[in-house]
């Protein structure tokens, strides 16, 4: 079975400019999930999906960010205008579950470095 | 101040000996608790969850005090191949993953 995919797996933009990344979550899991690792801190959670709905987005850090997840399959998140302090890892997670029933599994992640 | 602190290390250990981490968190909401392991540019993935009463899966035994607010992970006999960052990870009832900054092992010949 494939896991959690995401592209690309590593992006370089300019300050100002905008990237979007996306996740493709293990087939059959309503709830997908997005983190973040800034440099020299820990992975944060940015927000949760239960299908096409956002249950949770306490974590997202400001309007520049936006995630989406039409038709409740893959998510896409968008950063515009990107800035200098959004370089860093951001992994989407999916589960079969609410957590902590159920186990979430992580993608590879997306390096995002904007200079 | 962290919700969940770890020290970061590096441990680094011989193959074959016994290392162990420790974790606390700081919300005595925290109901579930989580060893995850990340090698090198990777993901994390699931390495054991942890039960009051302490469980154990092969050379891995985790253990939690409820009442200090400790968690514990201690590997036995050391393989090269658990060489990676060990994450400790908390979550209050909701979906969201609290981690810590994770501590990194190095196992040497």
């Amino acid at each position: 079975e494939a896991g959690v995919t995401q592209f690309p797996s590593h992006s370089v933009i300019e300050k100002g400019q905008t990237v979007t990344l996306r996740c493709d979550p293990i087939s059959g899991h309503d709830n997908l999930y997005w983190y973040r690792r800034v440099m020299g801190k820990e992975i944060k959670f940015l927000l949760h999906f239960v299908k096409e709905s956002k249950q949770d987005e306490s974590g997202m850090p400001n309007n520049r960010f936006l995630a989406e997840r039409t038709g409740g399959t893959y998510s896409t998140l968008k950063v515009q205008p990107a800035e200098l302090e959004d370089s860093g890892v951001y992994f989407c997670a999916s589960s079969q579950g609410r957590t902590p029933l159920f186990e979430q599994y992580f993608g590879p992640g997306t390096r995002l470095t904007v200079t | 101040r962290k919700e969940v602190e770890q020290d970061p290390g590096p441990f680094n250990v011989p193959e074959g000996a016994t290392v162990a981490f420790n974790c606390t968190y700081s919300n005595s909401a925290s109901q579930s608790f989580f060893w995850y392991r990340q090698d090198c540019r990777k993901e994390p993935k699931l390495l054991m969850s942890v039960y009051s009463s302490g469980n154990e899966d092969g050379r891995f035994t985790a253990q939690l005090n409820r009442a200090s607010q400790y968690i514990s992970l201690l590997i036995r006999d050391s393989k090269l191949s658990d060489s990676a960052t060990y994450l400790c990870v908390v979550n209050r009832n909701t979906d969201k993953l609290i981690f810590g900054t994770g501590t990194r092992l190095q196992v040497f010949p």
